[in-house]
Parts: C-alpha cells; structure tokens; sequence
C-alpha cells in the first residue's frame, strides 16, 4: 500500500535555528513529491515538485531534496513567518493530481 | 496571482440536508479536484474531474457525493444527505496540464449538527 510518513509531528524553532523535515513514502514508480505549506484555516499552498533521486529545488529559506526512499525539507535561519504545517504529498492512481497526503510537520519559529 | 476561490467559506447544516460547496477555478485550468480533511487528520483526496466526467474516485466518494460542472466555470460538489462525518473542511483543488502541481483553494468548513 502506497505510503507517506512525516517526522516530526511537531516542531519547535528558536528564530535563526535551522533544521530539517522528513518525509519518507513507499509508493511503487514515484511520479513526483510535492511539498506544501498550510496556514490554520487555508488551503495548502505549493511550495515545490521533485521528481528524481538527488534532485535540490530552492525558495527563499527552504530547500528540498529527493532521495529514492525519502525527502527532507531543509529550513535555514527561519523565521517566524516560517510558522506553519508542511505537509508533503505523492501521486497515486492514475493521476497526478490524485495525492496521498503525509500528517504533516507542525513548524513553530519563535522571536 | 490567479486563485482558486470557494464559497462558502463556512457552512452549517443538519443532518440529513442537502449542501452544495462552490469552486471557481483558475481560469486556464482543465483539471480539477475535492479534497476534505477532517479536523486533526490528513488531507484525503475524494474526486478527480477532467473533460467534464469523472477521472478517479476514491473509497470516500460514495453515492452520497456528486460533482458537476454546470456553467462551464462553477465547479461543485453536492453531498445529498449529510452525516455527522461529513464535517470537515473541503479543499477544491485545480491545475492546468498533466504534470503541473494543484492549486488549492482555502476550503469550505462544513459542519454538520
């Protein structure tokens, strides 16, 4: 059974404290991960895709990367505004767009 | 920056009523999808919609649920007789081409007494 697994549940930053967030997922022919950021009451926004083993994408203090088994999401120097749920998400079925979503990452940066 | 815009934000019924959630799309969008996620609990998929019919359905979607596009913008999802599970927020979800990441609205919280 495809799988998405997210550790930690939580976390919590100082500001300027960087760190990483793991997804791991077993899924048979990875048609690409997706990371996204969820606000308390919004939808998820996108952050990136990756597709193949070894691929980085970055944006501002985030940058993700691919292994064959996992995926981390490394936070440099965050900051407050960083505080959110990071969720990450792979394809099954015959869609791209059909996700199987992990729990997610609860991120707290404090001052 | 283009969105995807749902209404209403909030909605509370009873049990056993009809609900109709509403999706505006992203104009260029061909694709689109309902997600719910029940407090607490990850975000599930319920149903993919391309080319005006059905893509994928999952275990959730039962005959309680439907969807349709019927002006050619709208996108809806209707649960016909709602239960006390059916409380959670829905997420539309859209994207313009097979390979590009979805889009996600900022969600109906349905609440059912």
């Amino acid at each position: 059974e495809d799988q998405v697994t997210q550790s930690p549940e939580a976390l919590r930053l100082q500001e300027g404290e960087s760190s990483s967030l793991n997804c791991s997922y077993t899924v048979s022919g990875l048609r690409g991960l997706f990371w996204y950021r969820q606000d308390p009451g919004k939808g998820p926004e996108f952050l990136f895709t990756l597709y193949s083993a070894g691929e980085e994408k970055e944006k501002e203090r985030l940058k993700a990367t691919l292994t064959k088994k996992e995926s981390f999401l490394h936070i440099t120097a965050p900051k407050p505004e960083d505080s959110a749920t990071y969720l990450c998400a792979v394809p099954y079925g015959g869609s791209q767009g059909n996700l199987i979503f992990g729990k997610g990452t609860k991120l707290s940066v404090k001052p | 920056e283009p969105e995807v815009t749902q209404t209403p934000s909030h909605q509370v019924t009873q049990m056993g009523q009809e609900v109709i959630l509403r999706c505006v799309p992203i104009s260029n969008h061909l694709y689109f999808y309902w997600y719910r996620q029940i407090l607490g609990q990850k975000v599930e998929f319920l149903v993919s919609f391309y080319n005006n019919e059905i893509s994928e359905k999952s275990e959730i979607f039962d005959d309680q649920f439907s969807v349709e596009r019927p002006d050619g913008s709208n996108f809806t999802l209707k649960i016909r007789s709602t239960k006390l599970e059916d409380s959670a927020m829905y997420f539309c979800a859209t994207k313009d081409r097979g390979q590009s990441p979805l889009h996600f609205g900022n969600g109906t919280r349905l609440t059912v007494t």
